[in-house]
């Protein structure tokens, strides 16, 4: 299995600001998932973050509203830019274990005003 | 495309009632399945998972069997306990390394005593 904390846990913003999410993972991976849970909503997938390489955006996302860094193997960071009472959500980050299963993040918890 | 269709909730159950949770899947190829818990005011955890057809995956009395013949992976236990009570994923994977899931809407289990 894999351990994997993010920061903030919460956060309360502006209209119009931006915020950077943390995801710090307790061993090596290759890949890194970032998914958005809206209230009361299911899972989807923003992005795939590949060491080395630019992130993979799913439909519906782009990089310049959500972009994301992947500096090594332990950690990644997703920012939320420019944000709209729209983007209050549950992000979440997670990896692909060595067991090919997919564990997540405590999730970080965004209020836009 | 990949698809994966939960019952709709909410669930109602009395202690030690015996629970169903229907999932049913979409998909090319064999998937890999699995059944994450959401509890209250946290991210998700892996409850269990099956690999290939006629596996059954259990951990804490819940059990789910992989039926390549009806595309399901029913989530079952035969007395649930107020701790039960959260939301319940349902989430293929296509067998692909690096390959993000894809979840179900979500299934929201409500016990009481």
């Amino acid at each position: 299995s894999a351990v994997i904390s993010q920061k903030p846990s919460r956060d309360i913003c502006q209209r119009g600001t931006s915020l950077t999410i943390q995801c710090q993972v307790d061993s090596q991976v290759t890949m890194m998932f970032w998914y958005r849970q809206q209230p009361g909503q299911s899972l989807t997938l923003i992005a795939t973050a590949n060491q080395g390489s630019e992130a993979t955006y799913e439909s519906g996302f782009v990089i310049d509203k959500f972009p994301i860094s992947r500096p090594n193997l332990t950690f990644s960071t997703l920012t939320v830019s420019n944000m709209s009472p729209e983007d209050s959500s549950i992000y979440l980050c997670s990896v692909e274990g060595d067991d090919r299963t997919q564990y997540f993040g405590p999730g970080t918890r965004l209020l836009v005003l | 495309g990949d698809s994966v269709t939960q019952m709709e909730g909410p669930v109602t159950l009395s202690e030690e009632a015996f629970l169903t949770i229907n999932c049913t899947y979409t998909a090319t190829g064999y998937p890999s399945l699995f059944w994450y818990v959401q509890y209250p005011g946290e991210g998700l955890q892996l409850l269990l998972k099956a690999t290939k057809a006629d596996d059954k995956g259990s951990n804490k009395g819940f059990e789910a069997t992989y039926r390549k013949e009806t595309t399901s992976f029913h989530l079952e236990k035969g007395s649930v306990q107020v701790s039960d009570s959260a939301v319940y994923f349902c989430a293929l994977r296509v067998n692909q390394a690096g390959t993000a899931l894809i979840f179900g809407k979500g299934t929201t289990l409500s016990v009481s005593s």
